[in-house]
């Protein structure tokens, strides 16, 4: 499809167990993005890319949290020992570079993480 | 620095409007618009960029006020279509791409 897409879409794992959510971006778009969402909350930010470098990782809640992204394309958002806290939907989304001056965030399903 | 988003909720009859108010202490590059339904991901409806524009977008559309740190989002004859959780991201100034988002505002439109 033409859209951003997540994998996996659901995603239970035991406490203290790493997990790594991936994101595809929309071909050709240059920005990524990952946000989580807590249940009935709004959206946080954890960290942006453009390109393969990350300009602003400022959102990311702890050192557990990494984020990756290779050749201008895919990212993987991997969280070390996982806690209960870290139960959210985590979507990534992606847009074109400012200089487009049409930089609307496109926005993957989501992957619901529960940590048990 | 998360934007504050004015009502929380609110209920509507089909074809009545509704102003969804979106406030920031810190100085804007941009606003963006997005509507979530239950279980799904956010969708764009517009980006405002400072210079106190409007734009439409069918019966939605949305101002910008950058001096007073302010957007507002208008809902006119709303549909049933309508319902979801609408978010306010906000760019602060310096274009830094990042988007910080308000509370949100549910809105549920009743036949």
């Amino acid at each position: 499809g033409a859209g951003v897409s997540q994998s996996p879409s659901n995603k239970v794992t035991e406490k203290g167990k790493d997990v790594e959510l991936r994101c595809d971006p929309i071909s050709g778009h240059t920005a990524l993005y990952w946000y989580r969402q807590s249940l009935g909350q709004g959206l946080e930010f954890l960290i942006y890319f453009q390109g393969n470098s990350a300009p602003d990782k400022s959102g990311l809640p702890s050192d557990r949290f990494s984020a990756e992204r290779t050749g201008g394309s895919v990212s993987t958002l991997t969280i070390q020992r996982t806690q209960q806290e870290d139960s959210a939907v985590y979507l990534c989304a992606s847009s074109l570079s400012r200089g487009t001056g049409n930089y609307e965030q496109y926005f993957g399903p989501g992957t619901r993480l529960t940590v048990t | 620095q998360q934007p504050v988003q004015s009502p929380q909720a609110v209920i509507l009859r089909e074809g009545e409007d509704a102003v969804i108010n979106c406030s920031s202490s810190k100085a804007l590059y941009s606003v963006h618009w997005y509507r979530q339904k239950h279980g799904e991901a956010p969708v764009f409806l517009m980006i405002l960029l400072k210079g106190g524009e409007q734009k439409g977008h069918d019966k939605i559309s949305a101002s910008f006020n950058e001096k007073k740190q302010q957007s507002s989002l208008y809902l006119t004859a709303s549909q049933l279509s309508y319902s979801g959780t609408y978010f306010c991201g906000t760019e602060m100034s310096g274009a830094t791409n990042k988007l910080i988002f308000g509370t949100g505002t549910l809105l549920a439109v009743q036949p």
